[in-house]
């Protein structure tokens, strides 16, 4: 079946350390997004990608960085820099590149706490 | 990336009621979204509904529509228990998706 799927479901991590986020598709959707969700907030955009070799930063890009080398693959590193990286992150795609027409599909989300 | 505020925060029903949310956003929109999470989960895509269009249906959920108000509702007939989950209304703004906060609604057996 198509879907996203986001890997460590769970992931800890000490201070000081750097940890990578996987995302996959097999939509063929041209645009990933990257969103953090806090507890009882909405979802804040982080990265986004619209096509291969190309992203841009969204509302809170600070210490997290993305690559996107292939199209199904839109990895997100959480880095030292992150001064509170506790959070829940939820991957997204959209099969247009613009929002305004289309929706996003969202992958079940990795949580990470900094211990 | 926040736009929409979801109202109630959260709201707490029996099964076989219906179940109202409500969202307010302030710009201007070419469609509204309306998702929904199960808890630790990730968001899965309901309803959308065009700046031109002022209801819509999809089994047990409505929709409307007011662009005067800046102002959404999903309505959901007869919730079960499974339909236990936060709602977020969300407009898109080109390269961005901006949701609320989301309405926790916990409907009891």
């Amino acid at each position: 079946d198509g879907g996203i799927t986001q890997s460590p479901k769970y992931l800890f991590r000490k201070e000081g350390q750097n940890v990578t986020l996987s995302c996959e598709q097999n939509l063929n959707h041209d645009a990933m997004y990257w969103y953090r969700q806090d507890p009882g907030q909405g979802l804040r955009l982080i990265y986004y990608s619209q096509i291969v070799n190309d992203f841009q930063k969204g509302d809170i890009a600070e210490g997290y960085s993305v690559s996107r080398e292939k199209k199904e693959s839109f990895p997100l590193t959480v880095t030292s820099a992150q001064k509170n990286p506790t959070a829940f992150y939820l991957c997204a795609s959209s099969i247009k590149r613009r929002l305004d027409t289309g929706e996003l599909f969202f992958g079940e989300g990795s949580r990470l706490t900094v211990l | 990336s926040q736009q929409g505020e979801e109202d109630p925060q959260a709201l707490s029903i029996q099964e076989g009621e219906n179940a109202t949310m409500n969202c307010s956003y302030k710009t201007s929109i070419n469609n509204l979204q309306w998702y929904r999470q199960n808890s630790g989960r990730g968001l899965v895509h309901l309803i959308l509904i065009r700046s031109n269009e002022r209801e819509k249906h999809s089994g047990r959920l409505r929709v409307t529509l007011d662009t005067s108000k800046k102002s959404s509702s999903l309505l959901i007939t007869a919730s079960r228990a499974a339909d236990t989950a936060s709602y977020f209304c969300a407009t898109p703004n080109n390269n961005d998706m901006r949701f609320g906060a989301g309405t926790r609604l916990t409907v009891k057996p």
